[in-house]
């Protein structure tokens, strides 16, 4: 059964770099692999999407390994207002259906 | 360019009843797919459209069934509603190709009591 996994919930600085990795088993070999970053009463909102390897742009990164069982987004120098809930999304790999991880609830501190 | 939107925004219904939900895309884009939102599920996928069609489907009951119109504006309506569809239900819409970004509205929030 394919699943979407992250931590539950991270705490950091202002100013450090976070890493949150997501494990997806199962992913589609076609499909890329999106985080998105969600504010109370809001719609989620696209961060950034890769396929394989290290994907960058202005606000964070991507790593996905070659088996591209895992992703993790990189944040780097964090501030209070990146203080939200990220998701990662994949395809599962038989169905194609589209699985968000349970999210990361990221708790920026002064 | 507009965003996505979603209407309405807030909604009570009781169980039994039915409820339409419109989503309506930002222009040029022709997907739009429906989630659901709860504190214990999390987002979980419903369905795509992509011009006129369904495309992709979740793990829900046949309740839970949507539309797209040809100006790609999209309805879902959940019928027979159980207190468990309460949730937010968002709407996301891409130019409809792998890899799209999806761009997302604010959400319904459906309250069943």
């Amino acid at each position: 059964l394919a699943k979407t996994t992250q931590p539950i919930s991270m705490d950091s600085y202002e100013g450090q770099e976070v890493n949150i990795t997501c494990s997806h088993n199962n992913i589609a070999t076609n499909d890329y692999i999106t985080w998105y970053q969600q504010f109370p009463s809001q719609g989620p909102r696209f961060i950034i999407q890769g396929y394989k390897t290290k994907v960058t742009n202005e606000v964070a990164s991507l790593f996905i390994p070659a088996d591209r069982k895992s992703s993790t987004l990189s944040l780097p120098r964090v501030s209070l207002s990146d203080t939200a809930v990220y998701y990662c999304l994949a395809a599962t790999g038989n169905t194609g259906k589209l699985i968000f991880g349970q999210g990361t609830t990221l708790q920026v501190k002064p | 360019k507009a965003g996505v939107t979603q209407t309405p925004r807030y909604l009570i219904k009781t169980r039994g009843q039915q409820v339409t939900l419109s989503c309506s895309p930002i222009s040029g884009h022709r997907s739009v797919s429906w989630y659901q939102q709860t504190p214990g599920q999390g987002l979980q996928f419903l369905f795509e459209y992509f011009s006129e069609t369904q495309r992709n489907k979740g793990n829900f009951p046949g309740r839970f069934s949507g539309r797209q119109f040809s100006n790609s504006r999209s309805e879902m309506n959940v019928s027979t509603l159980e207190l468990g569809d309460s949730a937010l239900y968002l709407c996301a819409s891409s130019l409809g190709t792998s890899g799209d970004e999806q761009f997302f509205g604010p959400g319904t929030r459906l309250t069943v009591l």
